[in-house]
């Protein structure tokens, strides 16, 4: 799988979006880009994952550039809640994918 | 989303005894489940993969005889720590995917948090 390169940490201002970088310009082309975020000791939450185009769901909206080689996660509200470690996995899917989770990016919403 | 539950949250145990950690899926029949550990201030480590009734597939480095792994139904995966010592101590979390669910996803359980005395 592709590795992926994140910020340490990241602070963002309660109600303003937060936006979460993601380099992964080794990706292939059957390669999704996954998001799962981590609050403090609970297990990982499922965000989001795409393939080419832009996503968006209830929790967030992820852009994928054209080339494929970053993604921007987007929190569009940042609440208090939402400070955790956000995990950006590039895997390839498939009936048995195993994600690798790397260091990721510490979000810490402030008041 | 999916929801996979972990038993017990929290377990204490002494040097020497085997612990049993359950993970369930809720809502959709997982057929692959997934085991993680995560030590303080790391990131999660796989330890292995089962797939309903079949043996489990263990990462380079961990020990199948020491942490048995059954997936006996498409809703139940069962993590084994067999002697723990107190170098297994960690937070151990499950992840499960399957039918209904798409293909591309894991949802995670809450984890269970083992500390060996």
């Amino acid at each position: 799988d592709a590795k992926t390169t994140q910020p340490t940490s990241m602070d963002c201002a309660e109600g303003r979006a937060a936006n979460l970088p993601c380099n992964h310009s080794t990706i292939s082309g059957n390669e999704y880009v996954y998001w799962y975020r981590q609050i403090h000791s609970q297990g990982p939450q499922y965000i989001i994952h795409g393939l080419k185009n832009n996503e968006t769901n209830e929790m967030a909206s992820l852009i994928i550039t054209e080339d494929r080689k970053s993604s921007t996660l987007i929190l569009p509200h940042a609440t208090l809640r939402d400070t955790a470690v956000y995990y950006c996995i590039v895997n390839s899917g498939g009936s048995n994918y195993k994600l690798t989770f790397g260091k990721g990016t510490l979000l810490t919403v402030n008041p | 989303g999916a929801v996979v539950s972990q038993h017990p949250s929290r377990v204490i145990c002494k040097s020497g005894t085997s612990v049993k950690i359950e993970c369930r899926s809720l809502d959709f029949q997982a057929t692959t489940m997934f085991w993680y550990r995560q030590f303080p201030k790391q990131s999660l480590m796989l330890m292995a993969t089962s797939n309903e009734g079949s043996k489990a597939t263990y990462e380079q480095g961990v020990e199948k005889d020491k942490f048995l792994i059954n997936h006996a139904s498409l809703t139940l995966s069962t993590l084994t720590v067999t002697s723990a010592h107190p170098e297994d101590s960690s937070f151990y979390i499950c992840s499960a995917r399957g039918s209904g669910r798409g293909p591309d996803t894991q949802y995670f359980g809450p984890g269970t948090r083992l500390t060996v005395l």
